[in-house]
């Protein structure tokens, strides 16, 4: 169980384009859910948090116009980078809990992101 | 600010030895500590959890060790095997607050066969 799936694995753009990644939860709800970026050979960067039927809430240093969030049902969130550029070429990584579980922590369980590069 | 400080940032260890990866936290509010570990390619792979209520918790060869007191939380992996070989990332969140997620720098763990 607690099964994220992310989509694309990977994708190639062109410069000033804009790349859409949807993030699922494949066998629970989330109300929220986590965009991390992660270059190469680094730790996971929280992006964003993105709560189901209301606006994302985002990291200082984050542009919200270029990384637009979505939320629209308990179970997709989407991440949509805008006019993207060389510099956003990254790995893009989600994660989410299960907001039904009950017990004394809910973990948080990662999609096997999405590698963009920007050309 | 670097909320958790994880060390070392690369080992290698021989097959059948113990690796021990280790972190720091600043913040006392922080009361959940997950370990994850990270294949190139990847998302990272929830490997093991411990709250600061207890001091130990083990699963299979892996091993939590925290010390609330010292605000530290260190990653045992017994009889290390090549399979082992990952980047291992510790973090930590207020789960009663707002669920993120602090990751450390991470560990780069090479198991010699």
């Amino acid at each position: 169980g607690a099964v994220v799936s992310q989509h694309p694995s990977r994708v190639i753009c062109k410069s000033g384009t804009s790349v859409k990644i949807e993030c699922r939860s494949l066998d629970f709800q989330a109300t929220t859910m986590f965009w991390y970026r992660q270059f190469p050979k680094q730790s996971l960067m929280l992006m964003a948090t993105s709560n189901e039927g209301s606006k994302a809430t985002y990291e200082q240093g984050v542009e919200k116009d270029k990384f637009l969030i979505n939320h629209a049902s308990l179970t997709l969130s989407t991440l949509t980078v805008t006019s993207a550029h060389p510099e956003d070429s990254s790995f893009y990584i989600c994660s989410a809990s299960n907001h039904r579980d009950n017990t004394n922590y809910r973990p948080l369980h990662f999609g096997n992101g999405t590698r963009l590069t920007v050309t | 600010q670097q909320q958790v400080k994880q060390s070392p940032q690369s080992l290698i260890v021989q097959k059948g030895g113990i690796s021990i990866i280790n972190c720091a936290y600043e913040n006392t509010a922080f009361d959940y500590f997950p370990w994850y570990q990270q294949f190139p390619g990847k998302g990272p792979a929830l490997l093991i959890a411990i709250r600061p209520d207890v001091s130990e918790k083990k699963e299979g060869r892996f091993t939590i060790s925290f010390n609330k007191s010292a605000k530290q939380f260190s990653l045992h992996i017994m009889d290390s095997q090549p399979g082992d070989s990952a980047t291992y990332f510790c973090a930590a969140s207020n789960q009663g607050g707002s669920e993120k997620l602090v990751f450390g720098k991470g560990t780069k763990l090479t198991v010699n066969p």
